[in-house]
């Protein structure tokens, strides 16, 4: 059965940058054809997609917050990564990891999402 | 970006009545090569990560009861629970995946009566 957990700091400082990991089990993030990505919920607030990779290397990422993210992946460990510079309060959320599927010429759908780990930005 | 919205922010509803909540995309997600609306709905329960329920607009994942039928095209979608169960108690948020980036409506809340 395919388990995504998240791990990672539960509180960084404003202007620090955030470094988040899931590890996947029960499927390997190395073969196709599902992406893996990360998706954020602000508390009591709806989700934002992040960014996407898929094993190939290529990688997605929403246009907001394309310049202060990275999306990576260690095939070796069937983790992948995201890291989120500049951080500022409206960073704050619960961060979850997903398996993403591609729909063809469309982009992705989200199942199965990790637990997901609340962050909080504050000094 | 396409922006989602959804109607009403919440709703209750009896044991075993119908609910049914709206989604509105700001521009159409019907596909014109293959007649496919990129329309998702997923159901997040307090204290627990989203769950897809249906995709393609209309189409069920596997093990969802069907209770849960989605419908519409274009821009006007709609979720209908058939007979409300106590395990229905949620959150319901739409997604449009036409177009990146991927984006969620604010969501339904619905509750018991």
């Amino acid at each position: 059965q395919l388990q995504l957990q998240e791990s990672g700091p539960g509180q960084v400082k404003p202007s620090e940058t955030l470094s988040l990991t899931c590890t996947v089990s029960g499927a390997s993030i190395s073969t196709g054809p599902y992406r893996w990505g990360w998706i954020r919920q602000p508390p009591g607030k709806g989700l934002e997609w992040i960014a996407a990779i898929y094993y190939t290397g290529d990688t997605a990422y929403n246009p907001s917050l394309k310049s202060r993210v990275t999306i990576s992946a260690d095939m070796s460990r069937n983790q992948f990564s995201l890291k989120l510079t500049s951080l500022t309060a409206a960073d704050t959320a619960v961060y979850y990891c997903a398996r993403l599927h591609r729909h063809g010429s469309a982009w992705y759908t989200v199942d199965p999402w990790g637990q997901g780990t609340l962050v909080t930005v504050s000094s | 970006d396409i922006v989602m919205t959804q109607s009403p922010d919440s709703l209750a509803v009896s044991l075993g009545e119908r609910a049914t909540f709206n989604c509105k995309s700001s521009q159409s997600i019907l596909s014109s090569s293959n007649n496919e609306n990129y329309l998702a709905w997923y159901q997040q329960k307090p204290g627990q990560p989203p769950k897809l329920l249906i995709y393609r607009a209309s189409t069920r994942e596997s093990g969802v009861p069907d209770r849960f039928s989605g419908s519409g095209s274009g821009t006007d979608f709609t979720l209908t629970i058939s007979s409300l169960q106590a395990e229905d108690v949620a959150v319901y948020y739409c997604q449009q995946y036409y177009l990146i980036p991927v984006t969620f409506g604010p969501g339904t809340k619905v509750d018991i009566k």
